[in-house]
C-alpha cells in the first residue's frame, strides 16, 4: 500500500463548477498535510496546509480532514481555467521526536477546467 | 517573503563533468530539503537536513553529495552522472513549531538537469 494516495484522474470540470479532490494516508501518526498546486514545468506551489480535523476554508479553497478516516480532501469552489494544474496531496509524521518530518506525496491528481 | 531561490534554473552536463546545484533561504527555517522529479511523477525526496546536519539520506547514489555550509544555504554537488539522472532538482524549506509539527515547506523554482 503506497504511503498516501490520491484519487485517480484526470479530472475535468467545466468552468464555475466545485472540483473535489481526495487523498488517503496509510501512516496513523501523520500530524501535518498540505495541498500542493504544480503548473506543467513548475515548481509545487503551496495552497492549503491543515493540521486539525475538520474545515479549513481559504478563498475559493476548502481542505478537510478526517484522521480517523485517514483522509484529507481540497474543494475548489467556481473553478476557474486558471486553476488547470496537477494537485499533490502531502503529508509529513513526526515519529521519534526527531527533528526533522519526512514530507510523502501522493502521485497527483491532474485538473481541467474547460471554458 | 517566502522564496526559496535555487540556481542555475537549467543545466547541461556530460557524464564525466562536476557541477553543483545551489539553494538559498532568508526564513530562518532550519529543515531544508532536496528532491528529485521526473515528468509526470510527484517529487521523490533525496535528502533533508535538519539544523544544518543531514538527517535523512534516502539512499541517493554517492553520486549526488550535498552539503550545508550554513543555515540559508544548500548545496548538491552532482559528479559522474548518469543520463537517467537528468529530472527537475527540487530544493525546499520548513520551520518546525514548538509542538514538534512541521509547518510548510516551500520549494524553489527547481534546476532543470539533463545529462547527455
Amino acid at each position: 500500500q503506497k504511503e498516501v494516495e490520491q484519487n485517480s484522474g484526470p479530472l475535468s470540470v467545466p468552468e464555475g463548477a466545485i472540483a473535489s479532490l481526495n487523498c488517503t494516508y496509510s501512516d496513523r501518526v501523520s500530524q501535518s498535510f498540505f495541498w500542493y498546486r504544480q503548473y506543467s514545468g513548475k515548481s509545487p506551489e503551496l495552497i492549503m496546509s491543515i493540521y486539525s480535523n475538520g474545515d479549513k476554508e481559504d478563498g475559493r479553497f476548502t481542505a478537510q480532514l478526517n484522521k480517523a478516516s485517514q483522509y484529507v480532501s481540497l474543494l475548489i469552489r467556481d473553478s476557474q481555467p486558471s486553476d488547470s494544474a496537477t494537485y499533490l496531496c502531502a503529508v509529513t509524521s513526526n515519529a521519534g521526536g526527531t527533528s526533522y518530518g519526512k514530507l510523502t506525496f501522493g502521485q497527483g491528481t491532474i485538473l481541467t477546467v474547460h471554458p | 517573503d517566502t522564496e526559496v531561490t535555487q540556481t542555475p534554473k537549467h543545466l547541461v552536463m556530460g557524464m564525466t563533468n562536476k557541477k553543483s546545484l545551489k539553494c538559498e533561504q532568508h526564513m530562518g527555517h532550519r529543515a531544508m530539503y532536496w528532491y528529485k522529479q521526473k515528468a509526470k511523477k510527484p517529487p521523490e525526496l533525496m535528502f533533508v537536513y535538519s539544523y544544518e546536519k543531514l538527517s535523512i539520506n534516502e539512499s541517493v547514489p554517492s553520486r549526488f553529495s550535498p552539503e550545508c555550509p550554513n543555515s540559508s544555504l544548500l548545496n548538491l554537488h552532482l559528479h559522474a552522472l548518469q543520463p537517467e539522472d537528468s529530472a527537475l532538482y527540487l530544493c525546499a524549506s520548513s520551520h518546525r513549531t514548538s509542538e514538534l509539527r512541521n509547518t510548510e515547506a516551500f520549494f524553489g523554482q527547481g534546476t532543470r538537469l539533463t545529462v547527455v
